[in-house]
C-alpha cells in the first residue's frame, strides 16, 4: 500500500530565504506525486504533479519539485519565499494514477519578514 | 470556466442527525472524489464516483454514503452522526478517471455538537 511521510508538520523560513519541504513517499508500482497548497478555509490548489516524464518537475508559484527514485523521495523547494507562501502544504501519492490520492500529514509553512 | 462548487459551505449538525453534502464538478468533468479532512487524521479518501458507478471506496463505516446523478454531480450522506464526523470534507472533479488531473473545491465545513 502506498504511503506518504512529510519530514516536519511546521516549517519556519524568513522571507527571501530557500524553503525546503520534505516528502517520502511509498509504493510498489511507479508512482505518480503531486503537491498541493491549501490556504486558510479553503481548498486544495495543485502546485505541481510528477507523471513518469522529467525528473524535476516545475509548478506554480515558482516552486518546484525533483523525483528521486533511489531515495523515495519528492521534495518541494522554492528558491526565494514571499510573504504569500505561507500554507499549509500537502505531498500525496497515487499508483500509476489509477488509485485515489494518499496524502502525507502536511506540512504548514510560516513565512518571516 | 467555474471550478468546483460545494454546498453548503459551512454546516452545524446534533449527534445521531444525518446530514447530505452536495458537489458540482468542473462541467465536463465525469469523475467525483469525496475526501474528509480532520486535525488529526489529515485527508482520507471516502468515495469515487465515474459516470453514476462508484469505483473506489475508502475504509469509513457504513454511515457514510455517497451517490453520483447523470450530470455528474455527487452528493455524499452521514447518518447518525458522531462528534468525530467534524471536518473539512473535500470534493475533487476530475475530467476522466486520471487522479493526475483533480481539482479541489473549497469543502464543506461540517461541525456535529
Amino acid at each position: 500500500a502506498q504511503s506518504v511521510t512529510q519530514l516536519g508538520s511546521h516549517v519556519s523560513v524568513s522571507e527571501g530565504a530557500l524553503v525546503l519541504l520534505r516528502c517520502n513517499y511509498s509504493s510498489s508500482v511507479p508512482p505518480y506525486l503531486f503537491w498541493y497548497v491549501q490556504y486558510p478555509n479553503q481548498g486544495l490548489q495543485l502546485l505541481l504533479k510528477y507523471t513518469s516524464a522529467a525528473t524535476l518537475v516545475k509548478g506554480i508559484n515558482g516552486f518546484e519539485a525533483e523525483f528521486k527514485k533511489s531515495e523515495t523521495s519528492f521534495h518541494l523547494t522554492k528558491p526565494s519565499a514571499h510573504m504569500s507562501d505561507a500554507a499549509e502544504y500537502f505531498c500525496a501519492v497515487s499508483d500509476r494514477g489509477n488509485t485515489p490520492l494518499v496524502f502525507g500529514k502536511g506540512t504548514r509553512l510560516s513565512v518571516i519578514a | 470556466k467555474a471550478g468546483v462548487t460545494q454546498t453548503p459551505r459551512y454546516l452545524i449538525k446534533t449527534r445521531g442527525q444525518q446530514v447530505t453534502l452536495s458537489c458540482s464538478p468542473i462541467s465536463g468533468h465525469r469523475s467525483v472524489s469525496w475526501y474528509q479532512q480532520t486535525p488529526g487524521q489529515g485527508l482520507q479518501f471516502l468515495f469515487e464516483y465515474f459516470s453514476e458507478t462508484q469505483r473506489n471506496k475508502g475504509n469509513f463505516p457504513g454511515r457514510f454514503s455517497g451517490r453520483q446523478f447523470s450530470n455528474s454531480r455527487s452528493e455524499m450522506n452521514v447518518s447518525t452522526l458522531e462528534l468525530g464526523d467534524s471536518a473539512l470534507y473535500l470534493c475533487a472533479s476530475s475530467p476522466n478517471l486520471a487522479i493526475n488531473e483533480q481539482y479541489f473545491g473549497p469543502g464543506t465545513r461540517l461541525t456535529v455538537t
